[in-house]
């Protein structure tokens, strides 16, 4: 199984500033990483596919990056509906999906 | 807007078979290029994939949970289901029925999920 490795666990800002969460993955997957945010009582939304492919109707201030085992998602300017968890997803082994243990972004 | 309406029971005692359905209206989930799975997050923590089925009924497991896990697929009722056998305390979680892509490049992309179903495993 593919261990995915996201740091840090929270992460705390304010509105407005530039936040980066980071995901390794334990072994090459290529480009095949997807990002998923989760709020409070909601199930997880696809926002980025490929590493870098933003899911229909997600914002342009997320962006995807890195190839083979490092990843990061950027938030360029946070607004307050960003606040929430984040997790990373390796599909390059789809017969053997494995997430990440999630990223908190909490409002300092 | 596709829907994954899971359902189930809340409560399952140790030792005992959790089972789970999911229903998808409105879509045909005959469609071959989609694989219809299941995910679980225990309270905290992040997702875990448990296994996925395709229209033709091929199924893939998570390794670690294979021996107690079965995925089946009811097309003629726009249904799939799952079933863990001898469930213990670290089964409880929140289930998750999902769509998933089945292609070569898009294979595993989760673009649609239920809206969760609590179990707990207590006696």
């Amino acid at each position: 199984e593919i261990v995915m490795t996201q740091s840090p666990a929270t992460l705390s800002m304010s509105p407005g500033e530039r936040a980066t969460l980071s995901c390794r993955a334990s072994q090459g997957v290529s480009s095949k990483l997807a990002w998923y945010q989760q709020k409070p009582g909601q199930a997880p939304r696809l926002l980025i596919y490929g590493a870098s492919t933003r899911a229909t109707g997600i914002p342009a201030r997320f962006s995807g990056s890195g190839s083979g085992t490092e990843f990061a998602l950027t938030i360029s300017s946070l607004q307050s509906e960003d606040f929430a968890v984040y997790y990373c997803q390796q599909y390059n082994n789809w017969f053997a999906l494995s997430f990440g243990g999630g990223t908190k972004v909490e409002i300092k | 807007q596709l829907q994954l309406q899971g359902s189930g029971p809340g409560l399952v005692y140790p030792s005992e078979t959790l089972s789970l359905t999911c229903t998808v209206p409105g879509v045909s989930i005959s469609r071959s290029s989609y694989y219809w799975g299941w995910i679980r997050q225990p309270p905290g923590k992040g997702p875990e994939w448990i296994g996925s089925i395709s229209s033709s009924g091929s199924t893939y497991y998570k390794s670690s949970l294979k021996s107690r896990v079965i995925i089946t697929v009811d097309t003629s009722k726009n249904q799939f289901s799952l079933k863990v056998n001898s469930v213990t305390a670290a089964d409880t979680a929140l289930y998750y029925c999902v769509r998933h892509d089945g292609t070569v490049i898009r294979g595993g992309i989760v673009d649609y999920w239920g809206q969760g179903t609590l179990v707990t495993v207590s006696s």
